[in-house]
């Protein structure tokens, strides 16, 4: 079976510091990979895609990607308190697989 | 990033009564778009994958019979809870995929809260 794992949390940070959001994936066929930000309550938005090894920086967020260890992750810079929301990590292979979230908890 | 709508956003029925849940695509076609149930503090589950002129594909354990999809068009889904039950209060939420450069995006739609009594 597909999976994707990501600790639960809640992971906690203090405002300004770095927000690092792991997640680890069984299907090697994974080719694309997604990070969504979900307010509570709220439908998931699309924070950032990978699909190459190494990193990608789109402003305070920057995905990593190391297929060969089957792991993405998501580093968020100078967190906020708007920032406190749980974070979905996708993979696409032959299905689309969502692990089941990390809450995080940005402190002011 | 494309836009993807849902109606309505809120909706309370009767038990036993059906509800029409409907998804766009706003800005963009979308042959494929996905229904996906999400329970409090839980992850989202995909229901069934919508495909433009075709059946739906269901996952095991999501009855089609009561949960009707129809992607009659390249931007609308539709999602009927047929003879809601309590149990069937939820978030419903669909996705469409855009074909981005270099990837397929998914996008959600902001969701419908279904409430059943």
């Amino acid at each position: 079976q597909k999976e994707v794992e990501q600790n639960s949390g809640p992971l906690s940070v203090p405002e300004g510091a770095i927000a690092s959001l792991n997640c680890t994936y069984s299907d090697r066929g994974s080719q694309s990979f997604f990070w969504y930000r979900q307010y509570s309550g709220k439908s998931p938005e699309l924070i950032m895609f990978i699909y190459s090894n190494g990193d990608k920086e789109d402003g305070r967020f920057t995905a990593q990607l190391n297929k060969a260890s089957q792991y993405v992750s998501l580093l968020i810079r100078d967190s906020q308190p708007s920032d406190s929301a749980t974070y979905l990590c996708a993979a696409v292979g032959s299905t689309l697989t969502f692990g089941k979230g990390t809450m995080l908890l940005v402190s002011p | 990033g494309a836009v993807v709508s849902q109606h309505p956003s809120r909706v309370i029925c009767k038990s036993g009564t059906s509800v029409k849940i409907e998804c766009r695509s706003l800005d963009f076609q979308a042959t494929t778009m996905f229904w996906y149930r999400q329970f409090p503090k839980q992850s989202l589950m995909l229901m069934a994958t919508s495909n433009e002129g075709s059946k739906a594909t269901y996952e095991q354990g999501v009855e089609k019979d009561k949960f009707l999809i129809n992607h009659a068009s390249l931007t609308l889904s539709t999602l009927t809870v047929t003879s809601a039950h309590p149990e069937d209060s939820s978030f419903y939420i669909c996705s469409a995929i855009h074909r981005g450069q270099g990837a397929d995006e998914q996008y959600f739609g902001p969701g419908t809260r279904l409430t059943v009594t």
